[in-house]
């Protein structure tokens, strides 16, 4: 199986800093790559497809990019709002989807 | 909107089997276009994939679960359901089911908490 990994585990940031988070994938997995936002006590939300685009409704401070093994997740000015866990998520080896550790975004 | 509702016991005992039902409102299972898929996460940890079904019943599985799971789908109920045999500790978790657009969980439910306990 693809194996996702993350860093930081964690991170502290102020409001209105920029937030960036790496996930790599094990073997080369294109494209087929997700970021989730996960809220305490909530499910995850799907903000981020196929590495790089936007889903409906998500702010535009949030971005994605990547290829191949390596991919990056950046909030440009971190809101209190986005507190939370963000996961990645690889989709190219259908149907062994596997996520990322995940990384603890705090204020 | 499409909307997920997981729903089952709480508490399991080991060696038993947890079910698990999943009702989906906003959108026909039987319509196709998507699979409908099972994730659960442990208490303070990541998520984990157990498996997806497609209306017509065409099922995948996690490896590392594939002896011990089964999804099934109704849709007379516009429901999909979840069994895990033999369950242990490790099982513990919350459950979720989601719709799964080409490997993406676009929607999820609010998740349902399992004990394995005796």
């Amino acid at each position: 199986d693809i194996q996702m990994t993350q860093s930081p585990s964690s991170l502290s940031a102020s409001v209105g800093d920029r937030v960036t988070i790496t996930c790599q994938a094990s073997e080369e997995i294109n494209n087929y790559l997700n970021w989730y936002q996960q809220k305490p006590g909530k499910a995850p939300k799907l903000l981020i497809s196929d590495a790089s685009k936007l889903e409906t409704g998500v702010p535009s401070r949030f971005s994605g990019r990547g290829y191949g093994t390596d991919f990056t997740f950046t909030i440009s000015s971190l809101q209190p709002e986005d507190v939370g866990i963000y996961y990645c998520q690889q989709y190219d080896h259908i149907p062994r989807f596997t996520f990322g550790p995940g990384t603890i975004v705090d204020l | 909107q499409v909307q997920l509702q997981e729903s089952g016991p709480g508490l399991v005992k080991p060696s038993q089997t947890l079910s698990l039902s999943c009702n989906v409102s906003g959108y026909s299972i039987s319509s196709g276009n998507f699979y409908w898929a099972w994730i659960r996460q442990p208490a303070g940890k990541g998520l984990e994939w157990i498996g997806r079904i497609y209306s017509n019943g065409h099922t995948n599985y996690n490896p590392s679960l594939k002896s011990r799971v089964t999804i099934f789908v109704d849709t007379s109920t516009n429901q999909i359901s979840l069994r895990l045999t033999s369950v242990t500790a490790a099982d513990t978790a919350v459950y979720y089911c989601a719709r799964d657009v080409v490997g993406s969980f676009d929607f999820w439910g609010q998740g349902t908490l399992v004990a394995v306990s005796s």
